[in-house]
């Protein structure tokens, strides 16, 4: 069974600070790992994704996820962020048909 | 392009009825999952349907049942609604079924159970 961890729930930060999300995997076979952020009111946007190769994933607006398969995590990074980055932001993980596990999830509250 | 879209936006229902959601892909999209969000909590899988098959099932009673219509749209369906059952219903397509594919999520429908 393949499942995500998300370290923290809440994560506060000041404009313009650097952000780190933690998330951890648990795995018996390969894995596609996912993030993606939730907007106050709506669905789901995908951020980033590792399928294969470089172990450094950039996504959009300034996102950047590193995959660690000795330490089983895949943390995203953003070096500055802006207020517009207060959302929830969820990891996941991809079985063999797509579906998607995903972790709790880790709430990022941006102050000026 | 348009995205995933879900209707209705927002429902009110009560105890013991039941409910209809609905799923139209992005077009050319043949799959497509169903996610029940929990206030505070991660999506949690519900159906996938790909070419009109059902290809997984989570951990829902039988009350939930779904269905992928010949142009790819899909129904969710909950019979003898439960408080529980108040959750956000995520509808997410993608091209193929398959290990890495992209989903793309529509906006859900907020469903208020009382």
């Amino acid at each position: 069974a393949q499942s995500v961890t998300q370290l923290d729930s809440q994560v506060p930060v000041f404009e313009e600070a650097p952000v780190e999300l933690r998330c951890n995997y648990s795995s018996s076979v390969s894995v596609y790992l996912f993030w993606y952020v939730q907007y106050p009111n709506q669905g789901l946007q995908l951020l980033l994704k590792y399928l294969s190769g470089s172990t450094l994933v950039k996504g959009i607006n300034g996102f950047e996820a590193e995959f660690n398969k000795s330490q089983t995590s895949f943390h995203l990074r953003k070096p500055s962020v802006h207020i517009s980055d207060t959302a929830e932001y969820f990891c996941a993980v991809s079985d063999s048909w797509g579906k998607l596990q995903f972790g709790a999830g880790t709430q990022v509250v941006v102050t000026p | 392009d348009a995205g995933v879209t879900q209707s209705p936006t927002h429902l009110i229902k009560t105890r013991g009825q039941h409910v209809t959601l609905r799923c139209s892909p992005i077009s050319g999209h043949k799959s497509v999952s169903w996610y029940q969000q929990v206030l505070g909590q991660g999506p949690q899988f519900i159906f996938q349907y790909y070419e009109k098959e059902e290809r997984g099932r989570g951990n829902f009673p039988d009350r939930f049942s779904a269905r992928q219509f010949p142009n790819y749209s899909s129904e969710l369906n909950v019979n003898a609604l439960l408080l529980g059952d108040s959750a956000l219903y995520l509808c997410a397509s993608s091209p193929l079924a398959g290990r890495g594919e992209t989903q793309y999520f529509g906006p859900g429908t907020r469903l208020l159970v009382l």
